[in-house]
């Protein structure tokens, strides 16, 4: 069983809808990571959250909204997204200082927009 | 930004047989991790390796560190059913960022 849990495992919605993504973990890190990976493509990183502040932005568009409201939580809001955005949306989390030596990803919310 | 290039994109291979597959980037990075994904699940840790030329196994899986750091290799030796997956290579960029091969998608013939 994975150590970082992912709710909802799939998800559609509509173009107008807003939904949020949940990712928790209770293995004491302090670095929570929300990666994106289309289908056949290998993950790429959107966000990461050290000491529950907001500290790489990979340039990503505004209708993905991060949240860290404590140390286990992360949360992804979403807004006005596009069928381009369907995805498997991965969080993952780590020691801050130490990556290295204990990243862990969740199993994923399968995201798709119509 | 910083790329790797993994090779092959897929492999087909009867049980039992041995494989092996690499990683190579055009920048060093002091940490190389290879992950094995299985449909509909998120990367799972196999082995990482911190120093370079360090070789470390996990099982039937071996992989080595470059001496040059820019190079990783992943074997898998007499396969089974269950190593069917799609395989990463993926080097830490700084003390957070993960960057991704594009991935080996083995198939197993039984």
């Amino acid at each position: 069983d994975t150590e970082v849990t992912q709710t909802p495992k799939h998800l559609v919605m509509g173009m107008t809808n807003k939904k949020s993504l949940k990712c928790e973990q209770h293995m004491g890190h302090r670095a929570m990571y929300w990666y994106k990976q289309k289908a056949k493509k290998p993950p790429e990183l959107m966000f990461v959250y050290s000491y529950e502040k907001l500290s790489i932005n990979e340039s990503v568009p505004s209708r993905f909204s991060p949240e860290c409201p404590n140390s286990s939580l992360l949360n992804l809001h979403l807004h006005a997204l596009q069928p381009e955005d369907s995805a498997l949306y991965l969080c993952a989390s780590s020691h801050p200082l130490a990556a290295a030596y204990g990243y862990t990803f969740g199993s994923g919310t399968r995201l798709t927009v119509v | 930004g910083q790329q790797l290039n993994q090779s092959p994109q897929s492999m087909f291979i009867q049980e039992g047989e041995d494989v092996s597959m690499n990683c190579t980037s055009s920048s060093i990075f002091n940490t190389w991790l290879w992950y094995k994904q299985d449909p509909g699940e998120g990367p799972v840790l196999l082995i990482a390796l911190y120093k370079a030329g360090e070789l470390t196994s996990n099982g039937r899986l071996t992989a080595q560190f470059g001496i040059t750091r820019k190079d990783s290799f992943l074997n898998i030796s007499a396969s089974i059913p269950s190593d069917v997956g799609i395989y990463f290579c993926a080097g830490l960029q700084g003390a957070q960022k993960l960057v991704f091969g594009q991935g080996t998608r083995l198939t197993i013939n039984p």
